[in-house]
Order: structure tokens, then C-alpha cells, then sequence
């Protein structure tokens, strides 16, 4: 199993700050098959890039990936206000398909 | 645009079989390269995928669940199905149905999500 790890666990940051959230895996994942999740409170998460670097439909374009192999970057330019959540990476290139813990990001 | 609708019981005893569906809107659950998926999160934890099923039928579970899952598509009704078997506290869970596309050699994963249905084990 392909194991995800995320660092750090809780971002502490004000808006219009930058967030670097990092994702590292066990074993190379397979053709970049790597996504990034925002999860809020009482929702359900919404995919926000796959591909490790292609932003999914409707998401704007302070949200970043990067990343290859093992490791694996989410950048917000510049966070706003309705960025503060829980992101979760996630793999798909290998069985069983596995998440990240996650990263909390959180208003300083 | 689709839409994804989980529905099932919120409380199932232990040992029992949980039984849930997703029914699609929007789109066809037999459009070409969609693959159907289920996804749990255990209350305050992370996520864990359960298993899919192509457009084709064919499914692929996850190593940990596989003995106790089932994934079915109903196509006269758009809508797909989970089914996992002798449930216990540990499945506890807000239960998530979701979309993923194949296309070619790109994939785009889950996208969109059910708003989630929570099922608790208890007797």
C-alpha cells in the first residue's frame, strides 16, 4: 500500500498569505495519478487537482500543484478567506487508491 | 452538470449487511470511461476508499474490504450500489458516493461527491 503523508498538519496563516502543503508518498505514484481534496466542515471534499498539476473544472487559479514521484506540492497564492478547510492528498496510480491524512489550514 | 444522492440507513446492527445507493443525475451512469465509487470517513478521521465499478460492469475493491464488499450498477435506474457485510462499530462512517472519468491516458478522480450519508453500527 502506498503510503501518503502529509506535512504539516495544521497551517496557521492569514489571508492573502501563501500555503505550501506537502505530500509525500511510500512508492513512486504511478503517471502522477495524484489529486488534492478541500474538505470543510459538514461537506463533502471537492477535487481540486489531479494529475498532480491539472486544476480541476471551476477551480480558480490560485490553486497549484506540483510534483513527481514522491513528492508532491499544493500551493494558494494567496489564501482567501473561503480557503481556510482540511486538504487531503490522494493517489490513484496504484491498489488500493490511498488519502493523506490531511493538512488543516487555519486562520491566524 | 452531475449530481450524486446517497441513500440508505443511518443505523444497522451489528453483523448485519449494509446496503446503500447513489442515484445519478445529470449524466449516465453508462457514459463511456465513468467509473462509480464508493468512499467512507470515520467520524473526525480521513478518508478511505472502498472500492469502483466501470461503466463496463467490472470492479475494483479495496485489498482491506474486498471480502465483505459488493458494487452493483442498475442502469434502468441510474443508479449504483454498496453493499458490505458483516458490519461492525469499526464501520462507523459518513459513506461518500462519487465520479471518476477515464480518458485515455488521463484520469480525473473523484469528482463530484454525494453530500454523504452517515451509517452507524450499533445494536
Amino acid at each position: 500500500e502506498n503510503v501518503l503523508t502529509q506535512s504539516p498538519g495544521t497551517l496557521s496563516l492569514s489571508a492573502g498569505e501563501r500555503a505550501t502543503l506537502s505530500c509525500r508518498a511510500s512508492q513512486s505514484v504511478s503517471s502522477s495519478f495524484l489529486a488534492w481534496y478541500q474538505q470543510k466542515p459538514g461537506q463533502a471534499p471537492r477535487l481540486l487537482i489531479y494529475g498532480a498539476s491539472s486544476r480541476a473544472t471551476g477551480i480558480p487559479d490560485r490553486f497549484s500543484g506540483s510534483g513527481s514521484g514522491t513528492d508532491f506540492t499544493l500551493t494558494i497564492s494567496r489564501l482567501e478567506p473561503e480557503d481556510f478547510a482540511v486538504y487531503y492528498c490522494q493517489q490513484y496510480g496504484g491498489s488500493p487508491w490511498t488519502f493523506g491524512q490531511g493538512t488543516k489550514v487555519e486562520i491566524k | 452538470q452531475v449530481q450524486l444522492q446517497e441513500s440508505g440507513p443511518g443505523l444497522v446492527k451489528p453483523s448485519q449487511t449494509l446496503s446503500l445507493t447513489c442515484t445519478v443525475s445529470g449524466g449516465s451512469i453508462s457514459s463511456s470511461g465513468s467509473y462509480w465509487t464508493w468512499i467512507r470517513q470515520h467520524p473526525g478521521k480521513g478518508l478511505e476508499w472502498i472500492g469502483y465499478i466501470y461503466y463496463t460492469g467490472s470492479t475494483h475493491y479495496n485489498p482491506s474490504l474486498e471480502s465483505r464488499i459488493t458494487i452493483s450498477l442498475d442502469t434502468s435506474k441510474n443508479q449504483f450500489s454498496l453493499k458490505l457485510s458483516a458490519m461492525t462499530a469499526a464501520d462507523t462512517a459518513v459513506y461518500y458516493c462519487s465520479r471518476g472519468v477515464w480518458y485515455g491516458a488521463q484520469v480525473v478522480p473523484f469528482d463530484p461527491w454525494g453530500q454523504g450519508t452517515l451509517v452507524t453500527v450499533s445494536s
